[in-house]
């Protein structure tokens, strides 16, 4: 079954700072996506950011950006200039058998101090 | 709708009663999913429709679990004669169709007692 390992079970950031948030997944398909996803305590998930697998540039979406490296099945979020409003659990997550169906990892808690 | 609506936001249930749990997608969208996500854990895929049709149910734990869209909008997922372990949120989702992501609901809380 695949994987997927988010490393940081908690992050930390200072207001206007810069975090990465690491992930690594493992996956025998060349044709994929992988996505960020922000869950706030009112439960809801809500995307930050996708990727193409066949892309080799790195998406960007305003202050979010992606380090994906296809080789290294590594995919972690930069958030630049953190907001109080970023705290959340994120979950990094691939679509698996080349369907739309996803993979999450357990998440990362980033809390940002103002 | 504007959004993914679920229904209801919490639920108890005791031991062994039955339970279904309420998934109104985006009008218009093609593939609904459901997930399961315990306390403190990732969400994990339970199942998978595009229209109507359940494509993909693999990820259902047990016979106990079952889950429908008949006129391929409304799902209703079921869970029969429920367990402590069954206490979880229920997360569903849809998208139009391809790759581009999902639109998440707010999920369901299910606690067995």
């Amino acid at each position: 079954a695949q994987t997927v390992t988010q490393s940081q079970p908690e992050m930390s950031v200072q207001e206007a700072e810069t975090v990465t948030l690491s992930c690594t997944y493992d996956t025998s398909e060349s044709d994929y996506y992988l996505f960020w996803y922000k869950q706030p305590p009112s439960r809801q998930m809500i995307l930050v950011i996708r990727q193409e697998a066949y892309k080799q540039q790195n998406a960007t979406e305003n202050r979010f950006s992606v380090n994906f490296q296809k080789a290294a099945k590594s995919f972690s979020l930069k958030i630049s200039d953190s907001q109080l409003g970023d705290a959340a659990m994120y979950f990094c997550a691939p679509t698996q058998g080349g369907s739309e169906k996803l993979v999450f990892g357990k998440g990362t808690k980033l809390t940002v101090n103002p | 709708g504007a959004g993914v609506s679920q229904s209801p936001r919490y639920k108890v249930a005791k031991r062994g009663q039955d339970v279904a749990l309420r998934c109104d997608p985006i009008s218009g969208h093609v593939s609904l999913f459901w997930y399961q996500q315990a306390l403190g854990q990732g969400p994990e895929f339970l199942t998978y429709f595009q229209n109507e049709a359940q494509l993909d149910k693999s990820g259902l734990p047990s016979d106990r679990f079952f889950a429908e869209r008949p006129e391929g909008s409304v799902s209703t997922l079921k869970i029969q004669r429920t367990q402590q372990e069954d206490s979880a949120v229920y997360l569903c989702a849809s998208s139009l169709r391809g790759h581009g992501g999902y639109t998440f609901g707010s999920g369901t809380r299910l606690t067995v007692v």
